[in-house]
């Protein structure tokens, strides 16, 4: 199975800050990679798909790149409603595989 | 709009067997792909299995194969999931999950249920 490396597992950052997120694939995965954000007792939403492609509704301040078989996840201008764990997934191939997670704190 | 639920989590007896089922509405659902999902108490989430539309694949993660079996009803617009010789380890908060994707396209899970809890416990 394809392993989903996330860094860092956590981290605390302040309303207004520009934060990053990392996530690298043990082998290829091409651009089918999803990240998504999930907030505590809530189900994951889907933020981003094909590795850079916005899901629609989610605000512009996400965004997401790809440099070989690491992938980033950034968000500019943190928002109170952004403190949360984000998880990568791709969707390559089977069986899918998801990061382990990286939470976002209040600093 | 879409929407996903649940049902059929319970406290259970290692060793004994569970159908989860999820009802879908507001889409097509005969047209996409479907998903298991379970989060583990404070665990990140794990992929279970997953189903083709028209039901032509089904896929596994290696810690449930052979023990759990995906199904899909497109006329009833409900998807299951059974599962037998459970353990402690499988314990978790198991969500239904919406590929994005439409016929054999893979994508993100764009909608998700609120999840149905399995404890299993003697």
């Amino acid at each position: 199975a394809i392993r989903m490396a996330q860094s860092p597992s956590s981290f605390s950052a302040s309303t207004g800050d520009r934060v990053t997120i990392t996530c690298r694939a043990s082998q290829g995965v091409g651009s089918y990679l999803a990240w998504y954000q999930q907030t505590p007792g809530k189900a994951p939403k889907l933020l981003i798909h094909a590795a850079s492609t916005l899901q629609s509704g989610v605000p512009s301040r996400f965004s997401g790149s790809r440099s070989g078989t690491d992938f980033t996840l950034t968000i500019n201008c943190l928002q109170s409603e952004d403190f949360a764990t984000y998880y990568c997934q791709q969707y390559y191939t089977y069986p899918r595989t998801f990061g382990q997670g990286t939470k976002v704190e209040i600093k | 709009e879409e929407y996903l639920v649940e049902s059929g989590g319970d406290l259970v007896q290692p060793g004994r067997s569970l159908r989860l089922s999820c009802a879908a509405s507001g889409f097509n659902f005969d047209d996409y792909a479907m998903h298991w999902v379970r989060q583990g108490p404070g665990k990140g989430l794990e992929w279970v299995s997953g189903i083709s539309w028209r039901s032509s694949t089904v896929e596994y993660a290696d810690s449930v194969k052979g023990r759990f079996i995906i199904s899909r009803d497109d006329a009833k617009k409900s998807l299951h999931l059974q599962m037998h010789s459970l353990t402690p380890e499988d314990s978790a908060l198991y969500y239904c999950a919406k590929d994005r994707g439409r016929y054999s396209t893979s994508s993100g899970f764009d909608h998700w249920g609120l999840g149905t809890l399995v404890i299993v416990s003697s």
